[in-house]
């Protein structure tokens, strides 16, 4: 079945520092890649989509990346700020439009 | 409407009532997501509209489980017989109108089961 691994453990990064989060896959074939932030007791805000031709996207402080071949998308963000702390959950979908996200991981910003 | 709306905000049951949850797309989406997400969890699809296409039930966890969507607008999630494992959060979403943008969701609908 398809699957969506996220870092289960929370991670913590100096303030100023770049946050790199890590979603792997297995058993899928997506034609896009998103990532989103969530806020304790919000939905998901979306962040960035990335498209299986696309190696790279960049969105202000933001930077996502997707190796088709490793079955992998690094999400980036640089001079990370204690605003920062969130939930980001990596999803992807396919040519359907059905979207499957994965658990997130618990980013915190330390001052 | 500007977003999706989702009501009730918040909703306490007691074990084996019916509930109904309901979502309020944004206007012009023809396609709409069901998600639960339990605490510390993520998110669980569980069905998808698309236009007249049938359904995409798959995701949903057993027969107790319905969802119906009226005119291609609103969304109406019911659940039967309530157990306490169906206490989550259930969120709404609807995609952009082009293929493949981002989905926009609700606050969602927090369940509690006692």
């Amino acid at each position: 079945s398809q699957k969506i691994e996220q870092n289960s453990e929370a991670l913590n990064i100096q303030e100023g520092k770049t946050a790199t989060l890590t979603c792997n896959y297995t058993n899928y074939s997506p034609a896009y890649l998103q990532w989103y932030r969530q806020d304790p007791g919000r939905g998901p805000v979306f962040l960035l989509l990335i498209r299986e031709n696309e190696k790279e996207k960049r969105k202000e402080r933001l930077k996502v990346t997707f190796d088709t071949t490793l079955k992998q998308s690094l999400f980036h963000i640089t001079a990370s700020q204690p605003a920062d702390s969130a939930t980001y959950l990596c999803a992807l979908s396919g040519r359907d439009d059905k979207i499957i996200f994965g658990k997130g991981t618990r980013l915190h910003i330390l001052p | 409407g500007a977003g999706v709306s989702q009501s009730p905000s918040n909703k306490v049951t007691e074990k084996g009532k019916d509930v109904e949850l309901r979502c309020d797309p944004i206007s012009g989406h023809t396609a709409l997501y069901w998600y639960r997400q339990s605490l510390g969890q993520g998110l669980e699809f569980l069905i998808y509209f698309q236009g007249n296409s049938a359904p995409d039930k798959s995701g949903l966890p057993s027969d107790r489980f319905s969802a119906e969507r009226t005119g291609g607008s609103v969304s109406t999630l019911t659940i039967q017989r309530t157990q306490q494992e169906d206490s989550a959060v259930y969120l709404c979403a609807t995609p952009g109108t082009a293929v493949n943008t981002e989905a926009f969701f609700g606050q969602g609908t927090r369940l509690t089961v006692v």
